[in-house]
């Protein structure tokens, strides 16, 4: 299986503040991924990326930016943190379309 | 309209039950499919895939249907352990692809 990292299990934040949160995969996948999930809502994609300085946009990446400067290294950065940010952080990885996606343990961030 | 729809539930069984879900798609050229058990405060992990010939797996059988859109999960002989949220995952799109999950069915499995 794949090991997915993400950098912090809990952050707290001020509002206004710039955020970064870091996911890290040990193998050579291409497809990464950022979910925020909220009760209710279910993961919702906020970016993903297929390559190296790749990214695209998912359903919901208003207030967010993303970086993939190695393969193994996908940052999802929030420019301007706000209250409506606070929300579960879920970053995902697959080799390829029909296989497993593997998670981290999940970053939870609450912006105050 | 949502990309993934599921009945958030809670589904509510006693165990020994057969329980069904169900989850519709609307990106008629979504190509995989699958899937995905969410246990409380831990993250998704991979239940099965779903093919379009059916895939059964011990206690679970998932079916897809393309030409109405959606998938299907059948649990039989319901156990405690399988209490959790069910989450309906389809891939979309080609080179770089969407991997787009329903918000997720809650099961309860009660003795």
């Amino acid at each position: 299986d794949v090991k997915v990292t993400q950098s912090s299990r809990y952050l707290v934040k001020r509002t206004g503040e710039k955020v970064f949160l870091e996911c890290v995969q040990d193998m050579d996948h291409e497809n990464m991924f950022w979910y925020r999930q909220d009760p209710g809502l279910g993961l919702r994609l906020i970016y993903f990326s297929y390559d190296v300085k790749m990214k695209e946009k998912g359903d919901i990446p208003e207030g967010y930016s993303v970086s993939r400067e190695k393969k193994e290294r996908f940052s999802l950065i929030l420019e301007s943190a706000s209250t409506n940010q606070t929300s579960m952080y879920l970053c995902a990885v697959s080799r390829e379309m029909n296989t497993e996606a593997f998670f981290g343990q999940g970053t939870r961030l609450t912006v105050v | 309209r949502k990309e993934v729809e599921q009945d958030p539930g809670p589904f509510n069984v006693p165990e020994g039950a057969t329980v069904a879900f169900n989850c519709t798609y609307s990106n008629s050229a979504s190509q995989s499919f699958f899937w995905y058990r969410q246990d409380c405060r831990k993250e998704p992990k991979l239940l099965m895939s779903v093919y379009s010939s059916g895939n059964e797996d011990g206690r679970f059988t998932a079916q897809l249907n393309r030409a109405s859109q959606y998938i299907s999960l059948l649990i039989r002989d319901s156990k405690l352990s399988d209490s959790a949220t069910y989450l309906c995952v389809v891939n979309t799109g080609t080179g770089g692809f969407k991997t787009i999950f329903g918000a997720g069915t809650r099961l309860f499995v009660k003795a």
